[in-house]
């Protein structure tokens, strides 16, 4: 049974520092790996996308790694802001189909 | 990116009432759409696959009876919550997969 693993489940930086959100996923037969952003009440926005063949994505100010022999993904947020706080939701597609397997996410607070 | 929609944003209703949910793509022709529920200071957990044309394919401990799903069109998914109990009450979200998947905003669900 896939079972996906967030760490830190919450984690406050200062404004201007860059930081990394892990992600663990046990089964490495993935189809793709997602990242969402949600911020409260809010349904998900998409950040970044990796297909299983790929290594990387990077979007602006965000770059997802992915391993998928070590079962491992990282969100790497440069230069982060305020605006940038929300909880960062990993999440594994499983099959063509598009079904998805969350992890808990990590609430992220950038102070001023 | 893909266009979501879910209707109502927000509902309150009394315990033993039914309560349907809308999911439309806006964009894009859909066979397959997403039901997934959040409680909170919980990641999303999905709940059924709705297929267009065909039957519903629900998750374990997911009750088909209970959690009605309707895709009679490859715009329209719909999810009634049939006699709400007040452990009902949650956020329900609809997504679609089309180069990775695609969230609706949400529908808050409270049951008195």
């Amino acid at each position: 049974k896939q079972e996906v693993t967030q760490i830190p489940a919450a984690l406050s930086v200062p404004e201007g520092e860059n930081l990394v959100l892990n992600c663990s996923f046990t089964d490495s037969a993935i189809y793709n790996l997602q990242w969402f952003r949600q911020d409260p009440g809010k349904g998900l926005t998409s950040l970044l996308l990796i297909q299983s063949s790929q290594r990387e994505q990077t979007s602006g100010r965000l770059n997802a790694s992915l391993d998928k022999s070590s079962g491992r993904s990282t969100l790497y947020i440069a230069a982060s802001q305020p605006g940038d706080s929300a909880t960062y939701l990993c999440a594994v597609i499983v099959g063509q189909g598009g079904k998805l397997i969350f992890g808990q996410g990590t609430e992220l607070s950038v102070k001023p | 990116g893909a266009v979501v929609s879910q209707h109502p944003s927000r509902v309150i209703c009394k315990s033993g009432t039914s309560v349907k949910i809308e999911c439309r793509s806006l964009d894009f022709q859909a066979t397959t759409m997403f039901w997934y529920r959040q409680f909170p200071k919980q990641s999303l957990m999905l709940m059924a696959t709705s297929n267009e044309g065909s039957k519903a394919t629900y998750e374990q401990g997911v009750e088909k009876d209970k959690f009605l799903i309707n895709h009679a069109s490859l715009t329209l998914s719909t999810l009634t919550v049939t006699s709400a109990h007040p452990e009902d009450s949650s956020f329900y979200i609809c997504s679609h997969s089309r180069d990775g998947q695609f969230f609706g905003p949400g529908t808050r669900l409270t049951v008195l």
